[in-house]
């Protein structure tokens, strides 16, 4: 029973170019989620999707960032443009769909990130 | 709002001592208070988890005390061994949102 899985594990983009990150929940989950976490600090959400759907983007910057959840595929979060701040590990997580389609406090699971060097 | 706070930044412990870590929130909407326990290049792994409706969760050598009236909650460690050392996060969730609140971090180190 895999956990969530992510690629690339270490990513190197000079100015200007694009990062894909991707991810792969858990088996049988349906909620994906993306977290930032800058250099000694904790982690910062960014969004909450679940198949076809983003539910939730508050944590995304305006510009150069989107986020997909195909019906088939990995989940990829796509960053356009990186500038040296993009600098940081990303991290997915997972978590089972609840009762009428909501996350009813189940787990979330993490998977081991994602981490982006902006040369 | 919506912030978690979470201290010491960092906290040194002899082997075979307690370990405790604090949390503190405002909003009082959070229903679900997880703790995390990270190791350098790993992600965030679930240790133990707490909802408002108890005072005290005991999970082998961890547990979390929370308290709803001072919106603070705090994970020990008893007879912490060098295999803790890492960074833990508490962080919180939204009743019926699904985002989790991190805390800053605290690294721990536990000397043998």
């Amino acid at each position: 029973n895999a956990g969530v899985m992510q690629n690339p594990r270490h990513l190197v983009r000079r100015r200007g170019q694009e990062a894909r990150l991707r991810c792969s929940p858990m088996k049988g989950h349906s909620h994906v989620y993306w977290y930032r976490q800058l250099p000694e600090e904790g982690l910062k959400f960014m969004v909450y999707l679940q198949k076809e759907n983003i539910i939730d983007e508050s944590g995304m910057p305006k510009e150069r960032f989107s986020a997909e959840f195909p019906k088939e595929g990995p989940s990829i979060l796509r960053i356009q443009q990186v500038v040296r701040g993009d600098s940081a590990a990303y991290f997915c997580a997972s978590s089972p769909k609840g009762r009428a389609g909501r996350n009813s406090g189940n787990t979330t699971y993490f998977g081991e990130g994602s981490g982006l060097t902006v040369v | 709002q919506q912030q978690v706070k979470q201290s010491p930044q960092s906290l040194i412990v002899q082997k075979g001592g307690i370990s405790i870590i604090n949390c503190a929130y405002e909003n009082t909407a959070f229903d679900y208070f997880p703790w995390y326990q990270q190791f350098p290049g790993k992600g965030p792994a679930l240790l133990i988890a707490i909802r408002p409706d108890v005072s005290e969760k005991k999970e082998g050598r961890f547990t979390i005390s929370f308290n709803k009236s001072a919106k603070q909650f705090s994970l020990h460690i008893m007879d912490s061994q060098p295999g803790d050392s890492a960074t833990y996060f508490c962080a919180a969730r939204n009743q019926g949102a699904q985002k989790l609140v991190f805390g800053q971090g605290t690294r721990l180190t536990i000397n043998p």
